[in-house]
Parts: structure tokens; C-alpha cells; sequence
């Protein structure tokens, strides 16, 4: 069975401070990995999606790599808002186990002003 | 439409009682999923649809679960004899195929009491 974990569960950082978000998968064969942001009674915002054939993808501020080898995934917020608080959500893709995305539980994110 | 859209944003049901929820996809969007997401977990993967076919039910906890999409568009699911363990947010997401983004919608928040 496919998991996907994501550590901190939580993390607090005072604005203007660059941070990573960890994302770790069990099944190396994943077609590709996604990030999302949730904020809280809204559904999921698409930030960056990163085929497995591909190492990064930047979008502003945002930066997601992938290293299937060592089945994992970071996603790194520079210079921290407190617009970027939410919760951001990593899931992977696994074709020969249909065409649905796992999910991890997900990083609380709050940026202090 | 613009995005996803899914009603009712909320809904309360007593224990035993029957729900339908209703999600609306992007229009030409021909892959349509649905999850359900506990809270403080990240969303679970219920069933998926390509047009107007079920192509993967594997993730309906029981047979009180039940969705459809008779016309390849909007998309309903059905849960029959609510229980307390059913309450949760109900996401429907829509793609334009295998390989793309989702587009997520705001969920139903299911609370059977």
C-alpha cells in the first residue's frame, strides 16, 4: 500500500523566514507528485505539480523538488508571508494503482507578523 | 462553469438518514474524483470516473456508498443509513485527463448526528 507522510505536522516562523516542508512517499514508482494549499473550510489549491521525470518546479516564491530515489519531495517557501499560512498538502500519483492521488496528512503552516 | 462547484456547503443528517451530494466539474473536464477527508487528515481517495464510467470504486468504505455520473458531467454521491463515523469533508475534484491538474472544489461538510 502507497503512503505518503509529511513532517512537521506543524510549524511556526516569524515572517520574512525561508522554510521547507518535507514530503516522503514508500513507492518509488510514482508518476508524479503534487503540491497543494488548503485553507481552512476551502478545498485544495493546486501550487506545483512535478512529473516524475522532472527534478523541480518554481512558481514565485515556491520551489518543489523531487528525488524518486530516495522517495522524497520538498517544498520550499522563500521570504515567508502571513498570507502563506494554511495547511499544504503533498500527493503522489501511482498509475498502476488507478488514476487517484495519496495523499499525506498535511503541514499546518502560520507565519507570525 | 469556472471551477468546481459542489453543493450544499454544508449538511447536518441524523443518524440513519439518506444524503446526496452534488459536484459540478469544469466543463470538458472528462476525469472527475471523489475523496473524503476526515478532519486533520488529509483526503482519502473514494471513486473515480472518466466520462460517464466508474472506472475505480475501490476507495467506498461500504455499500451504504454509492456515486454516479449519468451524463459524463455533474456527479453525484450517495450515502445511504448515515452513520457518526460518515461526518467529514466530501471533495470533488475534476481533470481534463490522466495527466493533468486537478481543480478541487470546496467540499461538503457532512456532519451526521
Amino acid at each position: 500500500k502507497q503512503e505518503v507522510t509529511q513532517i512537521p505536522a506543524a510549524l511556526s516562523v516569524p515572517e520574512g523566514e525561508n522554510l521547507v516542508l518535507n514530503c516522503s512517499f514508500t513507492d518509488s514508482a510514482i508518476y508524479n507528485l503534487q503540491w497543494f494549499r488548503q485553507d481552512p473550510g476551502k478545498g485544495l489549491t493546486s501550487l506545483l505539480l512535478i512529473q516524475s521525470s522532472q527534478r523541480e518546479q518554481t512558481s514565485g516564491r515556491l520551489n518543489a523538488s523531487l528525488d524518486k530515489s530516495s522517495g522524497r519531495s520538498t517544498l520550499y517557501i522563500a521570504a515567508s508571508q502571513p498570507g502563506d499560512s494554511a495547511t499544504y498538502l503533498c500527493a503522489g500519483k501511482y498509475m498502476e494503482y488507478g488514476n487517484k492521488l495519496v495523499f499525506g496528512a498535511g503541514t499546518i503552516l502560520r507565519v507570525k507578523s | 462553469g469556472a471551477g468546481v462547484s459542489q453543493s450544499p456547503r454544508y449538511k447536518v443528517a441524523k443518524r440513519g438518514q439518506d444524503v446526496a451530494l452534488r459536484c459540478d466539474p469544469i466543463s470538458g473536464h472528462v476525469s472527475l474524483f471523489w475523496y473524503q477527508q476526515a478532519l486533520g487528515q488529509g483526503p482519502e481517495f473514494l471513486t473515480y470516473f472518466q466520462n460517464e464510467a466508474q472506472l475505480d470504486k475501490s476507495g467506498l468504505p461500504s455499500d451504504r456508498f454509492f456515486a454516479e455520473r449519468p451524463e459524463g458531467s455533474v456527479s453525484t454521491l450517495k450515502i445511504q443509513r448515515t452513520q457518526q463515523e460518515d461526518s467529514a469533508v466530501y471533495l470533488c475534484a475534476s481533470s481534463q485527463g490522466q495527466v493533468n491538474d486537478y481543480t478541487f472544489g470546496s467540499g461538503t461538510r457532512l456532519t451526521v448526528v
